[in-house]
């Protein structure tokens, strides 16, 4: 199975900072035609968990863009710019390219 | 708008099966992928598996013997069993549209414990 390491394991950031979020997969993420099935999810508190971006750089329909993906083959950054209050949660990422599908093992994003 | 709801016993006994419905409103499982995806306690995730729009299913290796996705076209709904659980299978399940994962149901908290 794809391994996903996620750092940091939680961090805490001021409003209106930015953060930056690790993925780094264990083997490459580029599939056989061409994409890299890496996705970014948040859930929130009491909520089930959103796709925030996938395909390492596109934006979910309705995400707003301080949200930003970047990265290729085994290693991948979420960065979230302007941090507002209703970004608190857990981030995820999670790769499709290998079955079985896996995830990492969250990020907690606290707000100061 | 694409809506999914998860239904199901919230308590389940050790040896026995856990039975789930998904239940799906504003897009056809007909078309596209469905699956389960469940959340233990503390952070870690893990893909159960899913059925595609003509029936076919995938399964984690890690429940192959054990997982069965099924659904009901009239009904619009797709549903998990998980046979012979044990304490290890308590868990937030979740169905979702795979394979963006794009859209998930609020999740149901199935326990197992006798």
């Amino acid at each position: 199975d794809v391994v996903m390491t996620q750092t940091p394991v939680s961090l805490s950031v001021s409003l209106g900072g930015q953060v930056s979020i690790s993925c780094r997969s264990s083997q490459s993420l580029v599939h056989n035609n061409g994409n890299t099935y890496l996705s970014w999810y948040l859930q929130k508190p009491g909520q089930s968990p959103q796709l925030l971006i996938y395909k390492v750089s596109n934006r979910f329909s309705g995400i707003s863009d301080r949200f930003s993906g970047s990265g290729s083959g085994t290693d991948f950054t979420l960065k979230i710019s302007r941090v507002e209050p209703d970004d608190l949660g857990v981030y995820y990422c999670g790769q499709g390219t290998q079955y079985p599908l896996t995830f990492g093992s969250g990020t907690k994003l606290e707000i100061k | 708008e694409v809506q999914l709801q998860e239904s199901g016993p919230g308590l389940v006994k050790p040896s026995q099966s856990l039975s789930l419905t998904c239940s799906v409103t504003g897009y056809s499982i007909t078309s596209n992928y469905w699956g389960w995806i469940r959340k233990f306690p503390g952070n870690k995730m893990e893909w159960m598996g899913y059925i595609s729009y003509s029936g076919s299913t995938s399964y984690n290796p890690s429940l192959k013997s054990r997982i069965s996705i099924t659904r009901d076209t009239s009904k619009n709904q797709f549903f998990l069993q998980l046979n012979s659980v044990t304490t290890e299978d308590t868990a937030t399940y979740y169905c979702a549209r795979s394979i963006l994962w794009d859209y998930w149901g609020q999740g149901t908290l199935v326990t197992v414990s006798s």
